[in-house]
Formats: structure tokens, sequence, C-alpha cells
């Protein structure tokens, strides 16, 4: 089976930087994405890992250790925009279908 | 810039009815995806679908549910009698390629009373 770890919640203020930790165990990994979803919105993709190093996508930035099964999203600059619940999910290889298993998401409340 | 569309938005529907969701895939995308979400929880996967087969689902994915690509535009999934823990929002998912993002479509959010 798959499972992923991460906080539930974390509160930061406008301008500051947020990481935000996934842990996962899985019968079968093919790299590690990050989705940002608002309240009644669909996810939105934001990163994919699929080899050990930092991915930098203009403020936010993904990091992938295989050998830890361990991942992060760093959010930087934060805005109020980026209130919103930031989910890890492991990619399956095609040979399962190249499915996505989510973990339960972090909601990200940015105070002024 | 190219999106997955789902429609309807909202579906109520009475116990035990039969309901169809429909999504319109991105054009040239060749990998199709259904998920699910209870309010509150996480995305759930359901089924992937690729080549006019399903290539994976999920325990959820039980005998009650199926998908069609009727017309090699749209991307279909029945829910053949529905139960009140079916309710949910329905995402619709497609990729270019197996190991590339997957874009979501906005939902459809399934009432089931």
């Amino acid at each position: 089976g798959q499972s992923l770890e991460q906080p539930s919640e974390v509160t930061a203020v406008e301008g500051a930087i947020v990481q935000i930790n996934c842990t996962y165990q899985t019968s079968g990994f093919y790299g590690l994405s990050w989705y940002q979803q608002h309240d009644g919105g669909a996810p939105t993709f934001l990163s994919y890992n699929g080899l050990d190093g930092l991915e930098e996508t203009g403020r936010f930035s993904s990091f992938l250790s295989r050998s830890d099964s361990y991942g992060y999203l760093l959010l930087q600059e934060l805005q109020m925009k980026d209130s919103a619940s930031y989910f890890c999910a492991v990619r399956a290889p095609r040979a399962a279908g190249n499915k996505l298993t989510f973990g339960g998401g972090t909601r990200v409340l940015v105070k002024p | 810039e190219p999106e997955v569309t789902q429609t309807p938005s909202h579906q109520v529907t009475q116990m035990g009815q039969e309901v169809i969701l429909r999504c319109v895939p991105i054009s040239n995308h060749l990998y199709f995806y259904w998920y699910r979400q209870i309010l509150g929880q996480k995305v759930e996967f359901l089924v992937s679908f690729y080549n006019n087969e399903i290539s994976e689902k999920s325990e959820i994915f039980d005998d009650q549910f199926s998908v069609e690509r009727p017309d090699g535009s749209n991307f279909t999934l029945k829910i053949r009698s529905t139960k009140l823990e079916d309710s949910a929002m329905y995402f619709c998912a497609s990729g270019q390629q197996g190991n590339t993002e997957a874009f979501f479509g906005q939902g459809t959010r399934l009432t089931v009373v």
C-alpha cells in the first residue's frame, strides 16, 4: 500500500517562508508531485521531483530524497493568495497506471 | 490555455439512481483519470485509463463504477446505483504522457440524497 504523511496545518505571515514536509511509504514510486488546492477548487500542479534534489519554480521549490522517502515544498515570499491546501502525491509507475496517491494535505494560512 | 472541462458542475441524485459524470480531457492527452474527494478529506484515486482500457483501479472502483471514452473526446464515469457515501467531488484529470503532470478539471460535486 501507499501512505503519505504531511502536517495538517501551517500558519505564517506575508513575506515569510514555509516548508511543508512529506514522508511516504510506497510499494511503487516514480516521483513526488505537489499540488495546490484552494477551497472549492481543483488541485493545481505545482512541482514534480523524479530525481533527488531541488526543483525551483519561481517562489516555490520542491526537494526529494528517495533514500529517505522524504520530500518538501518550500513556499517563499508568502502572499495572501498562497492561502490554500497543499498536497504531496506519489506518482506510481506506468505499470501501476501512473496514478497519484495523495497525502492528507497541509492547510496553509497566510496572515497579513 | 487548454483545460479539462467537466459537466455538470453539481449533480443531485436520489440513492439508487444512476449518474454519469462527463469530462472532456485536453485534446492531445493520452492518459485519463478519475479521482474523488469527500468534503474535507484528501483526493483519492479511482481509476486510470489509457489506450481505451483501464490500466489501474482502486478498491473504491467496484462493480458499481465504470468508465468509457465513447467518442474520442469525452471521458465518462458512470455510477450505476448511487449510495449516500458516493457523495463527493469527482475530479477528472488528463496527462500527455504517463510521467508528466496531470491536469485536473474543476470537478463535479455529486450529492446523493
